[in-house]
């Protein structure tokens, strides 16, 4: 089955703590994003990578990290300088210029 | 700057009535433009696409779009919704120019179907 998978479904955070979100593809899709989600603010883009280690920072890139190490895998950490991280986190990859597919999404928050 | 609105948080719909939400861009470049679907706590589903051609499109699930260069509008319709449609529609816009394919994604309506 191709697709997209992110785990894990729900993650809890200290303050002070670094989490690691994980994203991985069998789509052999080039290009993969992060992307934050909170409610009635749309998807606000954090990191993207075209090719193996290469990435950009999107919109809003501070307090996080990204490695681009594989194809399939492009791991998402939080760290603790991210003042507000409770949020869902979406995945998504795409062939360059073309449909970007979803994962199903992890949901983070901060106890 | 680059922009995309979705007017409406909220759309309330019964069973059976026809459905269309809006959307207006604000792009320099030629767009390309999608429409995804989300239910609670899950990830984003591909309705439909328009990159060039024809400007209405039709996508899954008995949607279509029709894309209004002169309104900077790509609308999203369905004739006749079913229950299985409540849910919050996004629309995204992408720059044809732009080779990262970097979407702007607009802030949502949740749609809620009545019985």
């Amino acid at each position: 089955d191709g697709g997209i998978t992110q785990s894990p479904k729900y993650l809890f955070r200290k303050e002070g703590q670094n989490v690691t979100l994980s994203c991985e593809q069998n789509l052999n899709h080039d290009a993969m994003y992060w992307y934050r989600q909170d409610p009635g603010q749309g998807l606000r883009l954090i990191y993207y990578s075209q090719i193996v280690n290469d990435f950009q920072k999107g919109d809003i890139a501070e307090g996080y990290s990204v490695s681009r190490e594989k194809k399939e895998s492009f791991p998402l950490t939080v760290t603790s300088a991210q003042k507000n991280p409770t949020a869902f986190y979406l995945c998504a990859s795409s062939k360059l210029k073309d449909t970007q597919y979803f994962g199903p999404g992890t949901r983070l928050t901060v106890l | 700057a680059q922009s995309v609105t979705q007017p409406d948080i909220h759309i309330t719909v019964s069973e059976g009535a026809s459905l269309e939400l809006r959307c207006n861009y604000s792009y320099g470049a030629t767009p390309y433009l999608f429409w995804y679907v989300q239910s609670p706590g899950q990830g984003l589903q591909l309705l439909l696409k328009y990159f060039s051609g024809d400007t209405l499109v039709q996508g899954i699930k008995g949607f279509e779009a029709e894309f209004k260069r002169s309104q900077s509008s790509f609308n999203l319709r369905k004739p006749s919704v079913h229950w299985s449609d409540a849910a919050e529609y996004f629309c995204a816009v992408g720059a044809s120019t732009d080779s990262w394919g970097k979407l702007q994604f607009g802030a949502g309506t949740q749609v809620v179907v009545t019985p």
